[in-house]
């Protein structure tokens, strides 16, 4: 399996613009993370899904930020406006389950900067 | 007060040496815990997890932990210059997944 993948690796884009990101999952893992990593505040949980289900979002920032997974092979995050505050590495994970036994499997992380 | 608290660090050791990694956590209702490893500019990928109290080994590897006391180590026995990385602690309460800032490793030749 090619792990999970990304795209795109890299994005700089100026405030104001819609910034898309794109995930798509190990085969056969039921749930989907979304993180944000910086230096300041580490690596934050922003949303995860279970079956295409969002079913915590609370780690979302704001209205700006917005996730959806159409099927079970595909998951975007989408920022719209994009501000310098949003620039940060984006990484996808997904897992067979929740339990720790179930490893999640980040994908290469999507670097943002906005400027 | 953050769900997570680890030392930023950086810690450096000796090869050869013991590297000791630590990390508290706020919610008592957490069940697994979890250390990954960062290198700079790559991905987290998991080293291991821990459920019970005491001790838990993987090769080089020791996860200790302590529900009483909100408290979650790792120990890394014969450190190598390959260790040289970001440690990154996870808990998992309620299905939610919080990590630490990390701490920062150097093994030095």
């Amino acid at each position: 399996d090619a792990g999970v993948i990304q795209s795109p690796r890299h994005e700089v884009t100026e405030m104001g613009q819609e910034v898309t990101l794109r995930c798509k999952p190990i085969s056969g893992h039921d749930y989907l993370f979304w993180y944000r990593q910086t230096m300041m505040r580490g690596l934050e949980l922003l949303i995860y899904f279970n079956n295409n289900v969002p079913i915590d979002d609370s780690g979302m920032p704001e209205d700006r930020f917005s996730a959806k997974m159409p099927n079970a092979s595909f998951s975007t995050l989408k920022i719209q406006p994009s501000e310098p505050r949003d620039s940060a590495v984006y990484f996808c994970a997904s897992s067979i389950g929740t339990s720790g036994s179930n490893e999640q499997f980040f994908g290469p992380g999507t670097r943002l900067t906005v400027l | 007060q953050k769900e997570v608290e680890q030392n930023s660090g950086p810690l450096s050791v000796p090869e050869g040496a013991i590297a000791s990694l630590n990390c508290t956590y706020s919610d008592r209702g957490s069940q697994s815990f979890f250390w990954y490893r960062q290198y700079s500019g790559k991905s987290p990928e998991l080293i291991m997890f821990i459920y019970s109290n005491g001790d838990k080994e993987d090769g080089r590897f020791t996860a200790q932990l302590n529900k009483a006391s909100q408290y979650v180590s790792l120990l890394i026995r014969d450190s190598q210059p390959s260790d040289s990385a970001t440690y990154l602690c996870a808990v998992n309460p309620s299905n939610q997944f919080y990590f630490g800032t990390g701490t920062s490793l150097t093994v030095i030749p």
